[in-house]
């Protein structure tokens, strides 16, 4: 069981929008933990997404996009593209120490 | 480039031992807190421990306190992870990520090397 809880799937067709939830508690994104995201593709080593909340590295495309409130936080993937299909995973600190979401699979359809 | 590469997975007999390591190239290794993270087969990250930059802070998961010990070589721009009594549950894909404390993010990851424990 993860601290952060993910729904195990979403899909969605080329070109429409959709979002991943990550749901926490007061003792780590209710603290005001920050949440990072990550793009898992098929046999390859996770990869930064998303960083403190919105905040997204050289080279990701501005179709990512991340917001937090309360004590979730939530990944938008806007015009989906066949190659976003790959699993997702939300990151924070629960006591100072680190946890992740237990993943979410994006299909694209 | 900034890299980070694994070494000294395999198979081992549950109670026994290994030594993962983690070579840093492309960055000022020393200044850097570093983390190992492991991916059971078929499941998500699990955060497994964590070293201060100077080697003075470390942490671990609960789920292998007592029996893993993190360590580092600035002078050698590497990470390590000393395994012992090993469990079939410990058995993943171990990554070492840069990051791991302060709330910041693992911005870099290797490639992983892979744990096997079966007798």
């Amino acid at each position: 069981q993860s601290v952060l809880t993910q729904p195990p799937s979403v899909s969605g067709a080329p070109g429409q929008r959709v979002t991943i939830s990550c749901t926490g508690s007061s003792s780590n994104i209710g603290a005001g933990y920050d949440v990072h995201w990550y793009q898992q593709l098929p046999g390859t080593a996770p990869k930064l997404l998303m960083y403190g909340n919105n905040n997204r590295p050289s080279g990701v495309p501005d179709r990512f996009s991340g917001s937090k409130s309360g004590t979730s936080a939530s990944l938008a993937i806007s015009r989906l593209q066949a190659e976003d299909e790959a699993d997702y995973y939300c990151q924070s600190y629960d006591n100072s120490l680190s946890v992740f979401g237990g993943g979410t699979k994006l299909t694209v359809l | 480039q900034v890299q980070l590469v694994e070494s000294g997975g395999g198979l081992v007999k549950p109670g026994g031992s290994l030594r993962l390591s983690c070579a840093a190239s492309g960055f000022t290794f020393s200044d850097y807190y570093m983390s190992w993270i492991r991916q059971a087969p078929g499941k998500g990250l699990e955060w497994v421990s964590y070293i201060s930059s100077s080697s003075s802070y470390t942490n671990y998961a609960d789920s292998v306190k007592g029996r893993f010990t993190i360590s580092r070589d600035n002078t050698k721009n590497s990470l390590y992870l000393q395994m012992n009594s090993l469990r079939a549950e410990d058995t993943a894909v171990y990554y070492c990520a840069r990051g791991g404390h302060h709330q910041l993010a693992f911005d870099i990851w290797g490639q992983g090397t892979m744990v096997t424990v079966s007798s």
